[in-house]
């Protein structure tokens, strides 16, 4: 199995610009979760979804993010308009119900 | 909201030592997991916990679940440079898969 998949793995945009993220969930698993890593805030849980549906989204910071999981094999995340404090390491993860989350190689954005 | 503190946060130490990361919390969670993370990688999960007091070993690795499943510790026997990485705990309920992770501790081993 490949794995989780993200893209692309390095992100650098200019403030104000539209950024999306894209994670392809390992085949079989029915739970997605974003994640943001920083060094001040650590792993932070962003959204999660089951079965291509949205279950939490309480860890999302604000309007300008949204993320959507239109079939079990797709995921994106999009942050609009992007903004300097959002550079962060971007990770996506999956699993099955009760099994171990496998995460992706993450995508690092910079925001400047 | 539940918060999962880990000590110490960074840890340099020469190979051969021994170390001990703790995993706090004021909550109660039905699993416990420790994770590695090398630089530019996702975390991969170490073991997972769901037993108060239980203790799980994974060669040089000792893994403890507190009585009240409410903190956790990872020991390392005779550290390698190979076991250098950020070691991360993180909280688990019910059968959603959401975790919520510790603040990390940060392990440099030298030669």
């Amino acid at each position: 199995d490949a794995g989780v998949i993200q893209s692309p793995r390095h992100e650098v945009t200019e403030m104000g610009q539209e950024v999306t993220l894209r994670c392809k969930p390992i085949s079989g698993h029915d739970y997605l979760f974003w994640y943001r890593q920083t060094m001040m805030r650590g792993l932070e849980l962003l959204i999660y979804f089951n079965n291509n549906v949205p279950i939490d989204d309480s860890g999302m910071p604000e309007d300008r993010f949204s993320a959507k999981m239109p079939n079990a094999s797709f995921s994106t995340l999009k942050i609009q308009p992007s903004e300097p404090r959002d550079s962060a390491v971007y990770f996506c993860a999956s699993t099955r119900a009760g099994e171990t989350q496998y995460f992706g190689p993450g995508t690092r954005l910079l925001v400047l | 909201t539940q918060l999962l503190e880990q000590s110490p946060q960074f840890l340099s130490i020469q190979e051969g030592e021994n170390l001990t990361v703790y995993c706090n919390s004021s909550s109660v969670f039905s699993s416990l997991q420790w994770y590695r993370q090398e630089p530019g990688e996702g975390p991969v999960l170490l073991v997972t916990v769901v037993t108060g007091g239980e203790v799980k070993k994974l060669k040089r690795l000792t893994f403890q679940f507190g009585d009240a499943r409410k903190d956790s510790s990872l020991h390392i026997t005779a550290a390698q440079p190979g076991d250098t990485g950020l070691y991360l705990c993180a909280g688990g309920n019910g059968t959603a898969s959401k975790l919520t992770f510790g603040t990390g501790t940060r392990l440099q081993v030298t030669l």
